[in-house]
């Protein structure tokens, strides 16, 4: 079985202010990583994903997520926030390669990114 | 082209009626997930459809929570003798195949509330 830990409920930041959306997981199989994005009075989005390969991977709007294994984090950054990043953030994993599981999706308990002029 | 569909998109109840509630995936997906989301909390998996088929049931919370999926396109979660701890977001979410890899795309959900 997995766990998502998402160590922030909120967030406030100023625009053009870097950030950081924290977000641990745990698994004793190998995992698959995501980050979901909620804008208000939309539905959930992928924002992006690790698979494999580079541990870094990026968004096409300029957020970025570094897989760490020996500290299973996921954690999510961007250099400078816009009023419109404002939105409630997601973290989730699945089963891996190898694995038994198909694309069951386990959550973390969401942070609401708030970005202030 | 068309993403995922949800109705309705609210549903208010009396506590102990029954509820159905659907989800139009998206065209050619076979993989569809279904997932409750209480508030403040992420999404919590219920049940996964393979074609036609429920593979995996383990997150419904009780027997009162059944779901279908006849033709292996629209599936509905059905809900019998509400009760109020039933209150939440019932998001669907379909992807192109079944396996980890696969994008699921989620709908705008329905927001059950049980008075």
């Amino acid at each position: 079985a997995q766990s998502v830990t998402q160590l922030d409920s909120q967030v406030p930041v100023f625009e053009e202010a870097p950030v950081e959306l924290r977000c641990n997981y745990s698994s004793s199989v190998s995992v698959y990583l995501f980050w979901y994005v909620q804008y208000p009075n939309q539905g959930l989005q992928l924002l992006l994903k690790y698979l494999s390969g580079s541990t870094l991977v990026e968004s096409i709007n300029g957020f970025e997520a570094e897989f760490n294994k020996s500290q299973t984090s996921f954690h999510l950054r961007k250099p400078s926030v816009h009023i419109s990043d404002t939105a409630e953030y997601f973290c989730a994993v699945s089963e891996g390669a190898g694995g038994t599981s198909y694309g069951k999706l386990t959550f973390g308990q969401g942070t609401i990114l708030t970005v202030h002029p | 082209g068309a993403g995922v569909s949800q109705t309705p998109s609210n549903k208010v109840t009396e506590k102990g009626k029954y509820v159905e509630l659907r989800c139009d995936p998206i065209s050619g997906h076979t993989a569809l997930y279904w997932y409750r989301q209480s508030l403040g909390q992420g999404p919590e998996f219920l049940i996964y459809f393979q074609g036609t088929g429920a593979a995996d049931d383990s997150g419904l919370p009780n027997d009162r929570f059944f779901a279908v999926r006849p033709e292996g396109s629209v599936s509905t979660l059905k809900i019998q003798r509400t009760e109020r701890g039933d209150s939440a977001v019932y998001l669907c979410a379909s992807s192109l195949g079944a396996v980890s890899t696969d994008t699921q795309y989620f709908g705008p959900g329905t927001r059950l509330t049980v008075l």
